[in-house]
């Protein structure tokens, strides 16, 4: 069984449009977050919920915006999409924030996201 | 600000040879150290990690890290390298302060068979 999916796993979109990658765990964890990683396969926080509540949010441009339903699902919507916002985007879930960074987070495949 | 550095960026081995990763940070608070590995179309996944006790780390398939201190280091290592080891490696530190954990930029590991 796949503990985080993300759908879907490839995207290739014109610039100026919309899109979503949605992400689900079914580990039962508290806490989810999305990074990106771009072209040198650096990787970078860009968001984190806990318990649906928004606790890490990085000066991500507010053409993304994450929406958690619940606390199993992590949603990016990306507007406009420019050239630059063309990366590979992971999502992850750990148990808990809170417990001092002892929580392994859990990384779905990843969504590549190319923008022409 | 809190970083991460893994000074190998492209490591080539043959199989059998052993392995050394470098990593590291620059954070005075308490650390927790992680290394990640990404196989070839495959998410990341947990090696190893370190909270504290024993500075030596093992993890799956054979790798140990070892955490000094003194250098700011947690190295990775691995006695002998198998092709199936060929993969993305990535040290991780978690700031307790931000609650974000912190990557280095990956070094890529290629085992010739």
């Amino acid at each position: 069984d796949t503990a985080v999916s993300q759908t879907p796993k490839y995207l290739v979109t014109q610039m100026g449009n919309d899109k979503s990658i949605k992400c689900e765990q079914n580990l039962g964890h508290d806490t989810m977050y999305w990074y990106k990683q771009d072209s040198k396969k650096f990787l970078k926080i860009m968001f984190s919920y806990n318990n649906k509540e928004l606790i890490i949010n990085e000066t991500v441009p507010n053409r993304f915006s994450p929406k958690s339903p619940d606390k199993a699902h992590l949603n990016l919507h990306i507007n406009s999409l420019e050239l630059g916002d063309s990366a590979v985007y992971f999502c992850a879930s750990s148990q808990d924030l809170w417990t001092g960074g002892r929580e392994t987070q859990y990384f779905g495949p990843g969504t590549r996201l190319l923008v022409l | 600000a809190q970083s991460v550095s893994q000074h190998n960026h492209h490591v080539i081995l043959s199989e059998a040879a052993s392995l050394e990763l470098g990593c590291n940070y620059s954070y005075g608070g308490t650390v927790n150290l992680f290394w990640y590995v990404q196989y070839p179309g495959q998410h990341l996944q947990l090696l190893l990690k370190y909270f504290s006790g024993d500075p030596l780390v093992k993890g799956i398939k054979g790798f140990e890290a070892e955490f000094i201190k003194s250098k700011f280091s947690f190295n990775l290592r691995k006695p002998s390298v198998q092709w199936s080891d060929t993969a993305e490696y990535f040290c991780a530190v978690f700031s307790s302060n931000t609650g974000k954990l912190i990557f280095g930029q990956g070094t890529t590991l290629q085992v010739k068979p």
